[in-house]
């Protein structure tokens, strides 16, 4: 799977949008962008993906570039609730039995009233 | 209900001893999933399950082994325990969406 590179921290205000961003300048073209986050003492939670084109759900908004060799997550409207580890791994779609993810460091956002 | 749900949520035990953690899901997904997150909040897999068949076991003791009595259930079992082995231990399964992972809640597993 590619590596990702992305800030250790960043801080937002509550109401704000978030933007955090990620860095995959090894992608391969048959592989997706993820992101999950984990709360603090709770399991990581699935946010949202893509392939190629951007991509939005009720929680945020995935952008990535056109040669794919980064992405910017975006929650609209930070909230407290909002701070958290956020992770963005890339990786092939393959036999859904052989799926894994490989977390990295992720980047720690906090919102602040 | 939980989707997935992990007992116990906390663990305190002594070095040397067997412990076991249970695991259950309620979303019907074939594929679960062990993980463990060290005291650097590094969280890597361990093993994987697909329907009660051990699909993936990373470079993980042998006194850690997996067992799965039904599709719902997925339990780790530790033998002689290690101070090195606290940490997080997290339960998940694979939904049928590409690539959706579901977390439980977590066991933090303390070896004194």
């Amino acid at each position: 799977d590619a590596k990702t590179t992305q800030p250790t921290s960043m801080d937002c205000a509550e109401g704000r949008a978030a933007n955090l961003p990620c860095n995959h300048s090894t992608i391969s073209g048959n592989e997706y962008v993820y992101w999950y986050r984990q709360i603090h003492s709770q399991g990581p939670q699935y946010i949202i993906h893509g392939l190629k084109n951007n991509e939005t759900n009720e929680m945020a908004s995935l952008i990535i570039t056109e040669d794919r060799k980064s992405s910017t997550l975006i929650l609209p409207h930070a909230t407290l609730r909002d701070t958290a580890v956020y992770y963005c791994i890339v990786r092939v779609e393959v036999e859904t039995s052989g799926s894994r993810l490989t977390f990295g460091e992720g980047t720690q956002l906090t919102v602040n009233p | 209900d939980t989707a997935v749900s992990q007992t116990p949520k906390y663990l305190v035990t002594q070095m040397g001893n067997d412990k076991s953690i249970k695991c259950e899901q309620n979303l019907g997904h074939d594929t679960m999933y062990w993980y463990k997150q060290d005291s650097k909040k590094f969280l890597k897999i361990m093993f994987s399950y697909n329907n009660k068949e051990l699909i993936i076991n990373e470079t993980v003791p042998n006194r850690f082994s997996p067992k799965s009595p039904d599709k719902a259930h997925l339990n780790l079992h530790i033998n002689s325990l290690e101070l090195g082995d606290s940490a997080v231990y997290f339960c998940a399964t694979l939904g049928d969406f590409q690539e959706t992972q579901y977390f439980g809640p977590g066991t933090r597993l303390l070896v004194l």
